[in-house]
């Protein structure tokens, strides 16, 4: 019954490595996101895709390549992790781009924490 | 470009007690939506309302009230007999009408702690 799901909760692991976070909806939205979520609670977006269509992409480092096969999925992956990527990430869905009035819906979150 | 502030950091109240929770944003849009969020202790992030810029009618939903004012652009939430359950982080965001880049803005977040 999860609306939004990513996998996994928790990712701890090295610098250097290369790790991927998985994201799921159910909801029949065409739009997906991905947001940081650093350690003083700031929320802020760094990529948006519109059915498999990439929509915005902020100042996000090349290291981070987000991937969406079909519109109920949009995967994250992470090259040479480093330090000051530990954070959480949200992935969150909405109806579509051109309905801002409806609301995003949010997974519960991957917390990544690099050693 | 868009600005929400949430210039309260961090509050504590004794339980019972009413608390108001202040937005401010800024736009140049005439069309906008404003929402809030909960984030509670658990991590996961909860919508709790959304407000369109040409709606100013104010909003109550149990012990959770909304009041929005265009002349101040201010959205400000009020937790009315607060209870532990509402201690969390909560988020005020905006955003603009449908466009190629438009895209929601959250306010720094408020954390609400609420002691028995």
């Amino acid at each position: 019954d999860t609306a939004v799901s990513q996998t996994p909760k928790y990712l701890v692991t090295q610098m250097g490595n290369d790790k991927s976070i998985k994201c799921e909806q159910n909801l029949g939205h065409d739009t997906m996101y991905w947001y940081k979520q650093d350690s003083k609670k700031f929320l802020k977006i760094m990529f948006s895709y519109n059915n498999k269509e990439l929509i915005i992409n902020e100042t996000v480092p090349n290291r981070f390549s987000p991937k969406s096969p079909d519109k109920a999925h949009l995967n994250l992956h992470i090259n040479s992790l480093e330090l000051g990527d530990s954070a959480v990430y949200f992935c969150a869905s909405s109806q579509d781009r051109f309905s801002p009035h409806q609301p995003q819906h949010f997974g519960d979150g991957t917390r990544l924490s690099i050693l | 470009a868009q600005k929400v502030t949430q210039a309260q950091t961090e509050i504590s109240v004794v339980e019972k007690e009413d608390v108001t929770l202040d937005c401010v944003y800024e736009t140049r849009d005439t069309t906008y939506y404003l929402f809030w969020y909960k984030q509670p202790p658990s991590g996961e992030l909860v919508f709790l309302i959304r407000r369109n810029s040409f709606d100013e009618q104010n909003e109550i939903s149990g012990r959770y009230s909304w009041n929005f004012q265009k002349s101040t652009s201010s959205f400000n939430f009020t937790i009315t007999a607060s209870q532990v359950v509402d201690s969390a982080v909560y988020f005020c965001a905006l955003s603009p009408p449908a466009g190629a880049n438009s895209k929601l803005t959250f306010g720094k977040g408020i954390t609400l702690s609420v002691r028995p």
